[in-house]
């Protein structure tokens, strides 16, 4: 059973507009939550992350957004830019395992010029 | 600080054979956990290790196993390989970040092809 869901497989954004990527989870039980990007041949880079008491998280560019009851985040990147073309996964954790970080399926972004 | 190394980058193997995969975290993190990379299944949970202990563990046959020493540095091994293990395998350390979430630091990976 997948608990991370991000049900857009890819997104298509003009440079200078904003991106918005979303997450869905099933375990109520998930307290913190974290968005990585990925390019090709590297390894997920963090970018920022959200605790279950907040819903609201900013970092520059990047916001990400978490609504508890619908058991829903998103991040938001504005303005977007061409090097920001990436896969963007959504991740998890829940108490007492907070080393098991689960991971959705990704959403590849692209940005365009 | 260095991060986290990975090797080897690349192997192919046959299937019924092993692989055995290395990481050397980040110095001073003592969590190592595994992840496996497949297209369109995000990246699967393998095992999380500290201090040398198997603290979690995702749902993978017995097949895939791992082992952290006590430098930290972690292998993991997948024995009797099968084609469906082609794949790319992600070592991460991790630290808890202001919020206290657990941020994972990944390694470039090393992408298995088993034909």
């Amino acid at each position: 059973d997948q608990q991370v869901k991000q049900n857009s497989p890819s997104l298509s954004v003009q440079e200078g507009r904003i991106s918005i990527l979303n997450c869905d989870y099933t375990n109520s039980m998930f307290d913190y939550f974290l968005w990585y990007k990925k390019y090709p041949a590297e390894g997920p880079t963090f970018l920022i992350s959200i605790s279950s008491i907040k819903d609201k998280n900013e970092d520059g560019r990047f916001t990400v957004f978490l609504n508890k009851s619908a058991k829903h985040l998103s991040l938001h990147i504005v303005p977007s830019q061409p090097g920001d073309s990436a896969v963007y996964f959504c991740a998890a954790s829940a108490y007492p395992s907070y080393d098991k970080v689960i991971f959705g399926p990704g959403t590849s972004l692209s940005v365009i010029p | 600080k260095a991060g986290v190394t990975q090797t080897p980058r690349y192997l192919i193997k046959t299937r019924g054979q092993q692989v055995t995969l290395s990481c050397s975290p980040i110095s001073g993190h003592r969590s190592v956990s595994w992840y496996q990379q497949t297209p369109g299944q995000g990246l699967q949970f393998l095992f999380e290790y500290f201090s040398e202990t198997q603290r979690n563990k995702g749902n993978f046959p017995g097949r895939f196993s791992g082992r952290q020493f006590s430098n930290s540095r972690s292998e993991m091994n997948v024995s009797t390989l099968e084609l469906g293990d082609s794949a790319l395998y992600l070592c991460a350390s991790s630290f808890r970040d202001e919020s206290g979430a657990n941020v994972l630091t990944f390694g470039a990976g090393s992408r298995l092809t088993v034909l």
